[in-house]
């Protein structure tokens, strides 16, 4: 079955750039999303379509997905951005959705 | 506004059964896929069943095919999972969660019921 592979954690000061990487075997063939997962609350979608963003997550988030890796940016990190990302595709092989297994993102 | 609002979680007893529901309001229910994600203890997120529109395509990840049937009643707006001979490592949070194809991924989920299997 399909695997996603993500960094177990990501640590960035205030006002700077956070890239979170999602590996996966011609990954860039796929399309990649991302959630954001904040403690005690459910996943809310923040990129779709490799890039794009749903209405209410600020421009600050953005994706990209070349080759073997997908990426989630977040501009200007923010206090409130600590939380756990996963990645996500679609797997038409065995028809199954499948997530990566997450990334924690610090904020210093 | 969309809701998806999740219930019937609780204590359970391994090799037990438990029914879960979701109840979704503010889009058209019978139109769209809904799936199951639940997510263990400190845990990241694990996809466990996805049931599509008329229900009449459904997949299981293999952790569950087997022990968790899908359905949905769209004149109720409902999504059910029928969880049958327990673990303890089925022990999670479950969540349902809308998507409308293949390449968008889930845009809302419920808040989650969490699900305790215990002997």
């Amino acid at each position: 079955s399909y695997v996603l592979t993500q960094s177990p954690s990501v640590s960035v000061a205030p006002g700077k750039t956070a890239r979170i990487p999602c590996g996966g075997n011609n990954l860039g063939s796929k399309s990649v999303q991302w959630y954001q997962q904040r403690p005690g609350q459910a996943p809310v979608l923040v990129i779709y379509y490799d890039g794009d963003r749903p209405s209410g997550i600020p421009e600050r988030f953005s994706g990209s997905n070349s080759g073997n890796t997908a990426t989630l940016t977040i501009s200007r990190v923010e206090g409130g951005d600590e939380a756990d990302y996963y990645c996500q595709v679609w797997d038409t092989t065995s028809d199954h959705w499948v997530f990566g297994g997450g990334t924690k993102l610090t904020v210093l | 506004q969309v809701y998806l609002v999740e219930s019937g979680g609780g204590l359970v007893r391994t090799g037990g059964s438990l029914r879960l529901s979701c109840v979704g309001s503010g889009f058209s229910f019978s139109g769209d896929y809904m799936s199951w994600i639940r997510q263990a203890p400190g845990k990241g997120l694990e996809w466990i069943s996805y049931i599509s529109g008329s229900g009449t395509t459904i997949y299981y990840a293999d952790s569950v095919k087997g022990r968790f049937t899908v359905s949905r009643d769209n004149a109720k707006n409902s999504l059910y999972l029928q969880m049958n001979s327990l673990r303890a490592d089925d022990t999670a949070v479950y969540y349902c969660a809308r998507f409308v194809n293949f390449w968008s991924g889930f845009d809302f989920w419920g808040q989650g019921t969490l699900v305790t299997v215990s002997s």
